[in-house]
């Protein structure tokens, strides 16, 4: 069975660092695109960007591009979603998915369970 | 980007009534070299994850029920529960994946009984 299991819950302050998790079982990490998406409260889906484990081509929206990092690590089947520097915009559930194979622009589908980052001061 | 937009917000349907989701894309996501349509359709029920429901604009994931289906080509899209089961109240959404780099959603419509 394919699953996406992503890292638990966040709260940060403006201005601190964070990566969240998404690993993977049930299938050949680097054979297929995950993406990250972000729902906002109460708000709709936005992708973020994906990435090719494979040999870690990135994608990213031109919305996201230069805000965070994405990246994997083969050796534990595991994507990540990093920021350098948060802000209370970011507060939003973030979602792993994978992509049906080796194209990233496709649909997305299973999907983790999703993180919930909260940003206060 | 291409500007997804899914009709109506919200809607009311009875239990094993027809519910009706439009969805139209700012231009069309047909691709002539494939004759297929980029669009899924996704259902996020509260307090989880979206479930992939149709790609290529109509062909049903495993394990969907017969009772959902997709129509539509070129930039209008239509998600077709035929009988409404109670287990169907969720929020959907459609994607296009046709115009890279950006994939984008539509904005939501909710489905209540």
């Amino acid at each position: 069975e394919v699953q996406l299991v992503q890292s638990g819950a966040e709260v940060k302050q403006p201005g601190e660092s964070l990566k969240i998790s998404c690993r993977v079982s049930g299938y050949i990490f680097t054979d297929y695109y995950i993406g990250w998406v972000r729902q906002m409260p109460g708000k709709g889906l936005e992708w973020m960007g994906s990435i090719y484990p494979g040999d870690s081509d990135t994608r990213y929206s031109p919305s996201f591009q230069g805000q965070v990092t994405i990246s994997v690590d083969k050796s534990i089947g595991t994507a990540y979603l990093h920021w350098s520097s948060l802000k209370a915009s970011d507060t939003a559930v973030y979602y792993c998915a994978r992509s049906p194979g080796a194209h990233y622009g496709d649909w997305f589908g299973p999907w983790g369970q999703g993180t919930l980052v909260t940003v206060s001061s | 980007d291409i500007v997804m937009t899914q009709s109506p917000d919200s809607l009311a349907v009875s239990l094993g009534e027809r519910a009706t989701i439009n969805c139209k894309s700012s231009q069309s996501i047909f691709h002539s070299s494939n004759n297929k349509n980029y669009l899924a359709w996704y259902q996020q029920k509260p307090g989880q994850p979206p479930k992939l429901l149709i790609y290529w604009a109509s062909t049903r994931e495993s394990g969907v029920p017969d009772r959902f289906s997709g129509s539509g080509s070129g930039a209008d899209f239509t998600l077709t529960i035929s009988s409404l089961q109670a287990e169907d109240v969720a929020v959907y959404y459609c994607q296009q994946y046709y115009s890279t780099p950006s994939l984008t959603f539509g904005g939501g419509t909710k489905v209540e009984i």
